[in-house]
């Protein structure tokens, strides 16, 4: 079935380090792809989105591209901060209900 | 803004009894959904509602139901509640049409004792 899979944490890295936490997925159909962050004590919220292949999503200085080819969505940031300790959740939906397949997120911590 | 509201922040039930978890939003949105969120194991789709009055299974419904009698509200129902029923929930929200992003509630968090 359809799924999706990032790497587990969690991620522990010091402030400006470069970042990249890994998502791949497996879908029937041409898929709508996601990064959620849930800071803590907070819902989830749309980090950013890539609707087809080759596209690249950006926001707060995150970036991700949609790659078909090996199926994944790596989410990645030249230089973290203290405030982008959450978890990062990566998604995935086929377009058809609204209905969103989460990976089962990562937990990042950056020590200042 | 698309604002979410969860009734309580955090909860604590007694085994047996009947919770009521509410979702309100404000923005006259179609679909909301009722996830479950544990350590390891992400977010879970427990049940949503495309319109009033409707409701679908989602992939863990077995010991829930809801209720979506206006369109702004929908309520989670934990009938007998159990010690594994002890998580974080959170309602989301969608436009409709295809609208893809999620909005959240802060979640509320469920202690069965």
């Amino acid at each position: 079935g359809d799924s999706v899979t990032q790497m587990e944490g969690p991620v522990t890295l010091s402030e400006e380090a470069f970042l990249t936490i890994n998502c791949t997925y497996t879908a029937t159909g041409y898929p709508s792809l996601f990064w959620y962050v849930q800071y803590p004590g907070e819902g989830l919220q749309l980090l950013l989105k890539a609707t087809k292949a080759d596209d690249k999503g950006s926001n707060k200085g995150f970036e991700a591209t949609y790659r078909k080819e090996t199926t994944s969505f790596h989410l990645e940031k030249g230089s973290v901060q203290v405030s982008d300790s959450a978890v990062y959740f990566c998604a995935l939906t086929l377009n058809r209900d609204d209905k969103i397949i989460f990976g089962k997120g990562t937990r990042l911590h950056i020590l200042p | 803004d698309v604002k979410v509201t969860q009734s309580s922040r955090y909860l604590v039930k007694r085994t047996g009894e009947k919770v009521f978890l509410e979702c309100v939003q404000d923005m006259d949105h179609e679909n909301m959904f009722w996830y479950r969120q544990d350590p390891g194991l992400g977010l879970r789709l427990i049940y949503f509602s495309y319109d009033v009055k409707m409701k679908e299974k989602g992939d863990i419904p077995e010991g829930y139901s809801v209720s979506r009698e206006k369109k702004e509200r929908f309520s989670l129902i934990l009938e007998s509640a159990s010690t594994n029923q002890t998580s974080m929930y959170l309602c989301a929200t969608t436009p409709g049409s295809r609208s893809y992003e999620q909005y959240f509630g802060p979640g509320t968090r469920l202690t069965v004792t």
